[in-house]
C-alpha cells in the first residue's frame, strides 16, 4: 500500500537553532500535504499545509517545502522555542480518496534550553 | 470553532469485555475517522465514515467495528477487548471534500 516515511524519529536542537523534519511519500496522486503538531497529552492540531501546485509556504517561524518530482516535503522551524517541543506528524492525501490522509510515524522534537 | 469530543479520556477494561468509545462533533462534518496511536507507529486508521450508516475499513480494522447512526456521532466498538488493544484512540472529523482533520482529545484505553 501507499505510505509516508518520516525522519528523524527524534530530533534534539538547541533553543534558537533551526529544526528540519523530512517526509517522503509514495502515492504519485497525493496533492495535499499537512503537518500536525501534538503537544504532550493533547490532540494533534494542524499547523501548516501545502498543496501540490505550490513549492513553498511560510507562516512566521514555520515553513514547508515540497518537491513533487522527488516526492518529498519538509517542515522547517526557525528560531526554535521551548513551546515548539512536541511530536510532529506529516501526512499526504490518498489518491484513492480525497479525504483520507496517509500519516508519517511522527518526529519527537526536543528543544534544549 | 470545531469541537470534537470523546466520551472518556481514560478507560480501564478487562480482557473479553465489550468496549464502546464514542465521538461527537458539532460542525456538521460528513467525514469521521477512528485512529489508533501507538509510539513509533504514528496514526493508524481503523475505520472511517463519510455519511450516516456508511463505513469503510481502514488499515487495521480487525477486532473493531463502528456505528454511525447520526451525523454528529461515530462510535468505535471493541467486541471482545484484548490486551493488544491497549492504546490511545483518536477520533477526527472533516468536511466532505475537505482534507483538514480535526481531532478529539483521545481516549487512553488499558485492557487488563
Amino acid at each position: 500500500g501507499e505510505n509516508v516515511e518520516q525522519h528523524p524519529s527524534t530530533l534534539s536542537v538547541q533553543e534558537g537553532d533551526s529544526a528540519v523534519i523530512k517526509c517522503t511519500y509514495s502515492d504519485s496522486a497525493s496533492n495535499y500535504f499537512p503537518w500536525y503538531k501534538q503537544e504532550l497529552g493533547k490532540r494533534p492540531q494542524l499547523i501548516i499545509d501545502i498543496r501540490s501546485n505550490v513549492g513553498e509556504k511560510k507562516d512566521q517561524r514555520i515553513a514547508v517545502t515540497l518537491n513533487k518530482t522527488a516526492k518529498h516535503f519538509s517542515l522547517h522551524i526557525t528560531e526554535t522555542q521551548p513551546e515548539d517541543s512536541a511530536v510532529y506528524f506529516c501526512a499526504a492525501s490518498s489518491g484513492d480518496s480525497n479525504y483520507q490522509l496517509i500519516w508519517g510515524a511522527g518526529t519527537k522534537l526536543i528543544i534544549k534550553p | 470553532d470545531v469541537k470534537v469530543t470523546q466520551s472518556s479520556r481514560y478507560l480501564v477494561k478487562r480482557t473479553g469485555e465489550k468496549v464502546f468509545l464514542e465521538c461527537v462533533q458539532d460542525m456538521d462534518h460528513e467525514n469521521m475517522f477512528w485512529y489508533r496511536q501507538d509510539p513509533g507507529l504514528g496514526l493508524r486508521l481503523i475505520y472511517f465514515s463519510y455519511d450516516v450508516k456508511m463505513k469503510e475499513k481502514g488499515d487495521i480494522p480487525e477486532g473493531y467495528s463502528v456505528s454511525r447512526e447520526k451525523k454528529e456521532r461515530f462510535s468505535l466498538i471493541l467486541e471482545s477487548a484484548s490486551t493488544n488493544q491497549t492504546s490511545m484512540y483518536l477520533c477526527a472529523s472533516s468536511l466532505l471534500g475537505g482534507e483538514t482533520q480535526y481531532f478529539g482529545p483521545g481516549t487512553r484505553l488499558l485492557v487488563l
